[in-house]
């Protein structure tokens, strides 16, 4: 098995609500990532977590919380956005050695319309 | 941080026809990866390249380090290679951060 699923696959919200993007993979890797790609853009790296702990945070926002409950799950939660937090958000994971240089497979992505 | 250029943004081919997609970087990398996202946002690994040459079908890729670029040949077109092709690379001193070039948008008509 050599998938990364992500929940829901769309996903419109208020600026008032409260979400969570679910990510999960059954390959025994140990790092698992959270990318955020608008249209037309190459896909950024917001977090990273290495064996269960965040390891990479790169400036985002305090409304995006990302939590990582066991080797297998990633969440990212979501809680008073703004219009611009409107994009594909990808999850990723990779082997996690521990010193990064590692192939990446991506699950397909939620896509988020923020209101 | 490391800069990744990548040409031409925008090809368009005819089925059948081979290309070059071209990734430039500005500093020592030691991971470098090529992508297909494919028209429903899926990202595919194509390739796992940080030094090197490998083949995969109708697919290969080359990566010089120490001439800091890697290239993407793809032959034989077919139109279910359309969509966006992206390298990405990861710093010497960057572990896990695995930074995207803007990509190369491939159209190929039938």
């Amino acid at each position: 098995d050599t998938e990364v699923t992500q929940t829901p696959k769309h996903l419109v919200m208020g600026m008032t609500n409260k979400k969570s993007l679910k990510c999960e993979q059954h390959m025994g890797h140990r790092a698992m990532y959270w990318y955020k790609q608008k249209a037309k853009k190459p896909p950024e790296l917001m977090f990273v977590y290495s064996y269960e702990k965040l390891s990479i945070n790169e400036s985002v926002p305090s409304r995006f919380s990302p939590e990582c409950p066991n080797s297998s799950l990633l969440n990212l939660h979501l809680h008073a956005l703004q219009p611009e937090d409107s994009a594909l958000y990808l999850c990723a994971s990779s082997q996690g050695s521990g010193t990064g240089n590692e192939k990446l497979f991506f699950g397909s992505g939620t896509q988020l319309s923020v209101l | 941080g490391i800069q990744v250029e990548q040409s031409p943004p925008d090809l368009i081919l005819q089925e059948g026809a081979n290309s070059t997609l071209r990734c430039n970087f500005s500093d020592s990398v030691n991971n470098l990866q090529w992508f297909h996202q494919n028209p429903w946002g899926q990202l595919i690994n194509l390739f796992y390249i940080p030094s090197g040459t490998k083949q995969n079908g109708r697919l290969s890729a080359t990566t010089v380090a120490t001439e800091r670029y890697s290239l993407l040949y793809i032959s034989s077109s077919q139109t279910t290679d359309s969509g966006v092709y992206f390298c990405a690379v990861e710093g010497m001193d960057s572990s896990y951060k695995l930074i995207f070039g803007s990509g190369t948008r491939l159209l190929v008509r039938p």
